[in-house]
């Protein structure tokens, strides 16, 4: 079955400090594997997704995340945190199952960035 | 710009009431979502429509009620059988049924019980 671990449900961080958010997936078929943020009050927004292309994966405001199949992990960095960074971010694996294009959620992880 | 629009953004409900969430997209996309999201529990499926005229139950369904008469428009009704509604309510959708298109969400709506 599939599933997601996000380790670590709230992240500190100094502004411009390193942010690695972790993400470990089990998946009995190659997955897709998203990362979304969410800001306060807002709905989720794609920061970036693997689709077994490339193994790092570049996306929106200067995150990365590494596919890393020995190690099960889809981890999310940035190398320099911003205050506007500071939201709660979700890992997410995809799958077909069912007849239908189902998402499966971790349990989200929320960054918090001090000056 | 193509998009989700949930509404309202915020809804107040007395106890014994029914309300519905909106969601509408212009994305022509055939599948669409509903999830409820809960402080540390993250995103829970209510449920999912693949298309007009048929949808089905999530993990989470008691209580809710879902139509999809149009492609464009995905409502959920929360019903009084709904004991505990107080909650942040989040629609989706997806282009088709491949695994690598992920959702694109709505900005949500928050349901408070009064």
């Amino acid at each position: 079955a599939q599933s997601v671990t996000q380790l670590g449900s709230h992240v500190s961080v100094s502004e411009g400090a390193l942010v690695l958010l972790r993400c470990n997936y089990s998946s009995s078929v190659p997955p897709y594997l998203f990362w979304y943020v969410q800001y306060p009050n807002q709905g989720l927004q794609l920061l970036l997704k693997y689709t077994s292309a490339a193994t790092l994966v570049k996306g929106i405001n200067g995150f990365e995340a590494e596919f890393k199949k020995s190690e099960t992990s889809f981890h999310l960095t940035k190398p320099s945190a911003h205050m506007s960074d500071a939201a709660e971010y979700f890992c997410a694996v995809s799958f077909h199952g069912g007849g239908y294009n189902k998402l499966i959620f971790g349990a989200g992880t929320r960054l918090a960035v001090h000056p | 710009d193509g998009g989700i629009t949930q509404s309202p953004k915020y809804l107040f409900r007395k106890e014994g009431q029914n309300v519905t969430l909106s969601c509408e997209q212009n994305l022509n996309h055939d599948a669409m979502y509903w999830y409820r999201q809960d402080p540390g529990q993250g995103l829970r499926l209510i449920y999912y429509s693949q298309i007009v005229n048929d949808f089905q139950k999530g993990d989470i369904a008691e209580g809710y009620s879902v139509s999809r008469e149009k492609k464009e428009s995905f409502p959920l009704t929360v019903t009084s059988a709904q004991k505990n509604p107080t909650a942040f309510y989040l629609c989706a959708s997806s282009e088709g049924d491949r695994a690598s298109y992920g959702y694109t969400f709505g900005s949500g709506t928050r349901l408070t019980v009064v």
